[in-house]
Order: structure tokens, then C-alpha cells, then sequence
């Protein structure tokens, strides 16, 4: 079975810059997150997608963040301007379910590594 | 304010010297933890769900059990391919903790 996939795995912009990452889920997963890990720290949770819509998304910095996920498959994570506190892996996962029916555990991506100068 | 810490931060052992890692947490009911392994360059890895206080679970040299007011990972024998971060989170958030960095000295 197919994991979650990623790209691209390294991206260095400058800052005010715009940016986007995509997902691919496990096939057959409807739930899909993003999370945001800085260097010595443990990932924090930016958006929940439940299929096409968003479930979660207490944690985003709307002003700049966005997230989509069209067709309740593929998902992209933007960055519009970015900023220098930016800087950090932004990992992709999915699960069967959401939360509390059993089929919530999370398979993770490799991530992309995000660098703003 | 939902909190998960972890400790210790760091732990170094000897090949085949057994420890255990902690995460404590402060959750309103909480709905499950999870244990992640975590190498470096790569996402995590998905270890135990653990839902109800007394819950054992065990994977090769790992077992992780759980109370009412925290978790343990414990490393039986380890080897240095056990070598990595691991990191506790628990599921009414998906609220993680910094993790525990465990090298293992041949």
C-alpha cells in the first residue's frame, strides 16, 4: 500500500514570497491533515479535512495560510506572503476516519522542508 | 489549556540497557493517546493507539501503557536501530509533545 506523498520534499524561498505544497493521502482515507513542525518541537496541527471540508482549522493564520482539498483527495497548503518564522517542515497525514470512530490514527508523509530567508 | 510534556528530553543508553519514557498530559476525557517514532529527515511513524487507563500494548522491544494522568514507552533491551525521536500525542487535539530524542550507544 501506497503512503502518503508529498512535494516537493525541499523548497527555499525569500521572504514576502508565496509558496504551495501538496498532498497525496493513503488511498481511501478520508481524513487529512496538515501540520506545521519547527526545528526541536512536536507537529502542530494547522487544518482537519473531513472528505472536501474542513473540520479543524483553529490553529491556521488565515491571513496567510490557506488550505484546500478539492475532490476529497488531493490537498494543497499555501503560504501568501511568507515569513521568516515560516521556516519548518510542514507534514502531510491521513487517516481512515476522523476522531473518536476507531479509524483515526494518522499515517504520515515525509514532509517538505520549508526555508525563508 | 490542554498540555502534553514529555520527559526526559533526551536520553542516551547502552545497547541493551532497558528505560522507560514518559508523557504526561492534562485532557478533559481524554479520547486516546497516540506514541509516534520519528527519524530524522522523515515523518513520524505511527507506534500504539492507546484509549482506557490500565491499556498495554507492545511492539517488539516497545510497550507503551497508559493512566489517567500519563503515558509510558518502555524500551526493553534496546538496540541502536531504536535510535529516534518519540513523540506522544493525544487525540482530542491531535496535540503532540516536543518528544524524547533516545540514542542508543552500541
Amino acid at each position: 500500500e501506497a503512503g502518503v506523498a508529498q512535494s516537493p520534499r525541499y523548497k527555499i524561498i525569500e521572504k514576502r514570497q508565496s509558496v504551495a505544497f501538496w498532498c497525496n493521502p493513503i488511498s481511501g482515507h478520508a481524513t487529512l491533515y496538515w501540520y506545521q513542525q519547527i526545528l526541536g518541537q512536536g507537529p502542530k496541527l494547522l487544518i482537519q479535512f473531513q472528505n472536501n471540508g474542513v473540520v479543524d482549522d483553529s490553529q491556521l493564520p488565515k491571513d496567510r495560510f490557506s488550505a484546500e482539498r478539492l475532490k476529497g483527495v488531493d490537498s494543497t497548503l499555501k503560504i501568501q506572503p511568507a515569513k521568516l518564522e515560516d521556516s519548518a517542515v510542514y507534514l502531510c497525514a491521513s487517516s481512515l476516519g476522523p476522531p473518536g470512530g476507531g479509524q483515526e490514527t494518522q499515517y504520515f508523509g515525509p514532509g517538505t522542508r520549508l526555508l525563508v530567508l | 489549556e490542554d498540555q502534553v510534556t514529555q520527559s526526559p528530553e533526551a536520553l542516551r543508553l547502552q545497547e541493551g540497557e532497558s528505560s522507560s519514557l514518559n508523557c504526561s498530559y492534562t485532557v478533559s476525557g481524554l479520547r486516546g493517546l497516540f506514541w509516534y517514532r520519528q527519524d530524522p529527515g522523515k515523518g513520524p511513524e505511527f507506534l500504539f493507539t492507546l484509549y482506557s487507563a490500565g491499556e498495554e500494548k507492545e511492539k517488539e522491544r516497545l510497550k507503551a501503557t497508559l493512566t489517567k494522568k500519563e503515558s509510558f514507552l518502555h524500551i526493553t533491551a534496546p538496540k541502536p536501530e531504536d535510535s529516534a525521536t518519540y513523540l506522544c500525542a493525544v487525540l482530542n487535539q491531535f496535540y503532540f509533545g516536543t518528544g524524547t530524542s533516545l540514542t542508543v550507544i552500541p
